[in-house]
């Protein structure tokens, strides 16, 4: 089962540091890797899809970078609703997988 | 776009459940659909998922015979059922648009197994 190692677990950062978070595939994905934020009791959120398109509405701050084993997300100036948890999927291969999730809190 | 999902709770181990998740904003039978589960202190876990006519089905392994996927386009709503539940089902379950990557999501439903 291809797994994604994400890093690191938590990020303490200050509104508007830039940071920079990682997802590692054990095999290539090529470019089938989305990245979703969550913040508990809320639904979800699909920001990044074929490892670098934004989706629909998300702000320009927020950029995916990436290919084959190799991904980051970075988000270039904290805003308080960006504190949360960040999870990246990988859907080139059934079934697809999630990495086990980064947190950014406040410092 | 609203993806609302209902019918979970506490059930016993070798019950059933049947979740629901009733769709808005969009048109269902364009879309795929997935059900998608994380259990306490554990990763999000792909379950299932359905084509737009309901004429596709595919599960993952450890709910394959246990759990069926459909859908009911003119009701606007999704379900998975869940038959000989085991305590490893534990989990919110959430309802999400495609099958790829999710586009929209809802805000889950928690299922307990436990005796």
């Amino acid at each position: 089962e291809m797994v994604l190692t994400q890093s690191p677990a938590t990020l303490s950062m200050s509104p508007g540091e830039r940071a920079t978070l990682s997802c590692r595939a054990s095999q290539s994905v090529g470019s089938s890797l989305a990245w979703y934020q969550h913040t508990p009791g809320q639904a979800p959120r699909l920001l990044i899809y074929g490892a670098s398109t934004r989706a629909t509405g998300l702000p320009t701050r927020f950029s995916g970078s990436g290919s084959g084993t190799e991904f980051t997300l970075t988000i270039s100036s904290l805003q308080s609703e960006d504190f949360a948890l960040y999870y990246c999927q990988q859907y080139a291969n059934w079934p697809g997988t999630f990495g086990q999730g980064t947190k950014v809190d406040i410092k | 776009v609203q993806l609302v999902e209902s019918g979970g709770g506490l059930v016993q181990p070798g019950g059933s459940l049947r979740l629901s998740c009733a769709a808005s904003g969009f048109t269902l039978s364009n879309n795929w659909m997935s059900w998608v589960r994380q259990a306490p202190g554990k990763v999000l876990e792909w379950v299932a998922h359905i084509n737009e006519d309901g004429s596709e089905k595919y599960y993952v392994d450890f709910v394959t015979g246990r759990f069926t996927i459909s859908r009911d386009n003119a009701e606007n709503s999704v379900y998975l059922e869940m038959n000989s539940l085991r305590v490893e089902d534990t989990a919110v379950y959430y309802c999400a648009r495609d099958k790829q990557a999710f586009g929209y999501w809802g805000r889950g439903t928690l299922v307990t197994v436990s005796s």
